[in-house]
Order: C-alpha cells, then sequence, then structure tokens
C-alpha cells in the first residue's frame, strides 16, 4: 500500500472543529482513503472513508484533493470524547493487499476543555 | 457493523508458555485479521485468515509462533507460542463484513509476559 504522512500531533478546543490533514502522493486509482481513531485502551474504531468525492457521515466529513494526494478529515465540533490517535490509511479495494490495513504512527488529538 | 467479542482481555504469562486467543463475531465474516500492538507503537498485522484455507502470514510473522485457526464463519483464535517478554503486546482481531467497507476491530488482549 501507498504510504501516508500526518502530524505527530494536533491540539484542539472542546467544541471547535478540527481538520487533520493527511498526506499520500503516490496514492494509486484504486485505493479507498481510511480513517480510523484509536481511543485509549480499545481497538480502532472505522471513522469514514472514500475514493474521490468529499464524504459526510454522523463522525466526520472527508475532504479529498482533486488530485487525491491528500486528505482532509474533518470533525466539527471536537468533544473530549474525540480525543484519540487519528490514523489516514490507504486500502487499494481490488489488490492482494485488500483488507491488510498498514498503520502509521497516527495523529494524536488533543481536546481542552 | 459486526460486534467482537475477544478473550481473554489481559493475561499475565510466564515465559516459555503459550496463550490462545479467541476472537467470536455475531455474524459471519469472510475475512479475519490478526494484529499485534506493541507498547507505544501502531498496529502491525500478523496474519489474514480465512475459513478453510491456511492463514496466509506476513513478514516477519510465522506460523510455528503464531499458529491460528478458523473453524467457521465467526470464530478464530491465535496462539502465541513460547512466549518471551518482547511479546507483550496487545492482540486485536479484525473482520472485513460484506456490504460494510469498513474494518471492525474487537477491543483487544493486553498480554504481559514475565
Amino acid at each position: 500500500d501507498a504510504k501516508t504522512t500526518q502530524p505527530n500531533s494536533m491540539e484542539s478546543n472542546e467544541e471547535e472543529p478540527v481538520h487533520l490533514p493527511c498526506n499520500h502522493s503516490t496514492i494509486s486509482g484504486t485505493d479507498y482513503i481510511h480513517w480510523y481513531r484509536q481511543l485509549p485502551s480499545q481497538g480502532p474504531e472505522y471513522v469514514i472513508h472514500g475514493l474521490t468525492s468529499n464524504v459526510n457521515n454522523r463522525m466526520a466529513s472527508l475532504a479529498i484533493a482533486e488530485d487525491r494526494k491528500s486528505s482532509t478529515l474533518i470533525l466539527h465540533r471536537a468533544t473530549l470524547r474525540d480525543a484519540a490517535v487519528y490514523y489516514c490509511i490507504l486500502n487499494n479495494a481490488g489488490g492482494t493487499s485488500y483488507g491488510k490495513l498498514t498503520f502509521g504512527q497516527g495523529t494524536i488529538l488533543t481536546v481542552h476543555p | 457493523s459486526a460486534v467482537i467479542s475477544q478473550k481473554p482481555s489481559r493475561d499475565i504469562c510466564q515465559r516459555g508458555t503459550s496463550l490462545t486467543i479467541q476472537c467470536q463475531v455475531d455474524s459471519q465474516v469472510t475475512m479475519m485479521f490478526w494484529y499485534r500492538q506493541q507498547p507505544g507503537q501502531s498496529l502491525t498485522l500478523i496474519a489474514t485468515a480465512n475459513q478453510g484455507s491456511e492463514a496466509t502470514y506476513e513478514s516477519g510473522f510465522v506460523i510455528d509462533k503464531f499458529p491460528i485457526s478458523r473453524p467457521n464463519l465467526t470464530f478464530s483464535t491465535l496462539t502465541v507460542s513460547n512466549m518471551s517478554p518482547e511479546d507483550s503486546s496487545i492482540y486485536l482481531c479484525s473482520v472485513e463484513e460484506r456490504g460494510w467497507e469498513g474494518y471492525t476491530f474487537g477491543s483487544g488482549t493486553r498480554l504481559t509476559v514475565v
């Protein structure tokens, strides 16, 4: 799978929006962009994924650059419960690596009251 | 999405012994995955377990050390064999579900080898 680059850490205040960036300049045409988060002492939790178009769900929004070489996870109003490690992962839908998620170090999000 | 139950949630084991970790899913799934998360690190895939076939191991992981069973579409086990302190990690199972394009993870088994 192609590699992703994320900032090591970010901070936010409660009830403010958070924009978590991810660079993936070597993304291929069949790579889906997945975001997971891992709360303390828990397994990773699926947040959102997309291929080309921006996506919204109840947890977050995913904004994908037109050239697909970067994306941004948007938490519209951060809460203390959103404090976690956020992972941006590329997953090839049709390749032999399908399902095999390659986790980087992720972004540690701290949310201040 | 599926609900995964992993057992045990944690254990402390003596070096040289083996521990079998169970992963039970509340629905039938085709693909199951086992990951390891060493202290302070990210997750690393150990192997993929599909029902009816041998597990496929990633580079650096071997069947003798991490034997895996997948007897049906809702259950899998991972055994950590002949343990050493370096095996102290969190072990997690994950599943891919038909019609659900994300992957669901169990809460993990925290293993400490002394």
